[in-house]
């Protein structure tokens, strides 16, 4: 199993402003996901992040937008810039491994106002 | 590619009532399946997983079973309660290597005393 600590674990922000997600697992993982849970919807992946080389994008999403750091094999930060009320949504960051199941984060829920 | 999909909700049950939340999917190769389960205000936990055809997967009182026949994967329960009330995902984990989740839309489900 993993534990993922995830924060924050809520914010409020203005648009136009950035928000930068942490999330720190106990153990050392090769790959990490970050995850945007619009109001009402599904799990929608943004990115996959590697140690070591530039995240992976989901069409849809941008490194302008979202860019992503993978210091090391047990943190990963996602940052949401240039905040519009349509970012607003729940960021979760994720670990799994082939056949295994998958472990969150407790997400962040993101208000732009 | 891979997809999930799931029954629409929302579901609203009596306490003690039979539920089944059906899921079906597309993949290739062999895929693991999941149900995770988001409780309100929380990130999403795993609820019980089958890793291959005719599997069940089970975990308090839920069972699901893989049926490759079929391309199912319906969660049921004999008996819910209000503490079950929580939005449920149907995902899978593609064999082929493959470390991304695909999810599907959630179903929500409330119990009602």
């Amino acid at each position: 199993s993993a534990v993922i600590s995830q924060k924050p674990s809520r914010d409020i922000c203005q648009r136009g402003t950035s928000l930068t997600i942490q999330c720190q697992v106990d153990s050392q993982v090769t790959m990490m996901f970050w995850y945007r849970q619009q109001p009402g919807q599904s799990l929608t992946l943004i990115a996959t992040a590697n140690q070591g080389s530039e995240a992976t994008y989901e069409s849809g999403f941008v490194i302008d937008k979202f860019p992503i750091s993978r210091p090391n094999l047990t943190f990963s930060t996602l940052t949401v810039s240039n905040m519009s009320p349509e970012d607003s949504s729940i960021y979760l960051c994720s670990v799994d491994r082939p056949r295994a199941e998958a472990f969150f984060g407790q997400g962040t829920r993101l208000t732009v106002v | 590619g891979n997809s999930v999909t799931q029954m629409e909700g929302p579901v609203t049950l009596s306490e003690e009532a039979f539920l089944t939340i059906n899921c079906t999917y597309t993949a290739t190769g062999y895929p693991s399946l999941f149900w995770y389960v988001q409780y309100p205000g929380e990130g999403l936990q795993l609820l019980l997983k089958a890793t291959k055809a005719d599997d069940k997967g089970s975990n308090k009182g839920f069972e699901a079973t893989y049926r490759k026949e079929t391309t199912s994967f319906h969660l049921e329960k004999g008996s819910v309660q209000v503490s079950d009330s929580a939005v449920y995902f149907c995902a899978l984990h593609s064999g082929a290597g493959s470390y991304q989740l695909t999810f599907g839309k959630g179903t929500k489900l409330s119990v009602i005393p």
